[in-house]
């Protein structure tokens, strides 16, 4: 069965300060995977995706980066952190064997930045 | 207009009852649709996909209008368990492309 690990679970960053969040996936070969923020009170918003290593989309303009150094690995990172990176990060991949994809999530990592 | 719009609720009802939550979608292009849980401080698990036909996995129930562009869950004798938020999930650019927008969701409070 397929899983998906992320870590840290928590964190506490000054402003300013660098980021890296990691995910990765088991018990799939070259899935689509997702990186999401969740801040407080809003809703699920895309920040990149990937279809396979190296390919990595933005959805939204900010100090965010991501790479797909290998097919299981995502990872987020920043080099200066702002307030308003605050917020939970949530990583998925794409299950393409069904009709249509559907994505899962890893556990998280909250991201709390000040 | 947003794209997901969902019923911010609470919705606070007692074990048993049912409880039917709406969604609306702006884009005419989407082609996959999705319902979501996500308990406090989790992160979001599928509950269940939602089909043109609509489908029914034990005591929920999905419909989709797509002419309407709407969407809704049915849950039929609430548990405790079933306190969560619900969120409504639609693809953004249509076809397969996984890339999906996600409502604020609608909490729901199950009391005993």
């Amino acid at each position: 069965s397929q899983t998906i690990h992320q870590w840290p679970a928590t964190l506490v960053q000054p402003v300013g300060s660098p980021l890296s969040l990691e995910c990765t996936v088991e018990g799939t070969s070259n899935p689509n995977l997702y990186w999401y923020r969740q801040a407080a009170g809003r809703g699920l918003q895309l920040l990149f995706y990937s279809v396979g290593i190296g390919q990595i989309s933005s959805e939204v303009p900010q100090n965010l980066s991501a790479s797909r150094p290998q097919d299981r690995q995502f990872i987020l990172s920043s080099k200066k952190l702002l307030l308003s990176d605050s917020g939970f990060y949530l990583c998925a991949w794409g299950d393409l064997r069904a009709p249509r994809e559907t994505q899962y999530f890893g556990p998280g990592t909250r991201l709390l930045v000040l | 207009r947003k794209e997901v719009e969902q019923d911010p609720g609470p919705f606070n009802v007692p074990e048993g009852a049912t409880v039917a939550f709406n969604c609306t979608y702006s884009n005419s292009a989407s082609q996959s649709f999705f319902w979501y849980r996500q308990d406090c401080r989790k992160e979001p698990k599928l509950l269940m996909s939602v089909y043109s036909s609509g489908n029914e996995d034990g005591r929920f129930t999905a419909q989709l209008n797509r002419a309407s562009q709407y969407i809704s869950l049915l849950i039929r004798d609430s548990k405790l368990s079933d306190s969560a938020t619900y969120l409504c999930v639609v693809n953004h650019y249509g076809g397969s492309q996984g890339n999906l927008i996600f409502g604020k969701g609608t909490k729901l409070s199950v009391k005993p």
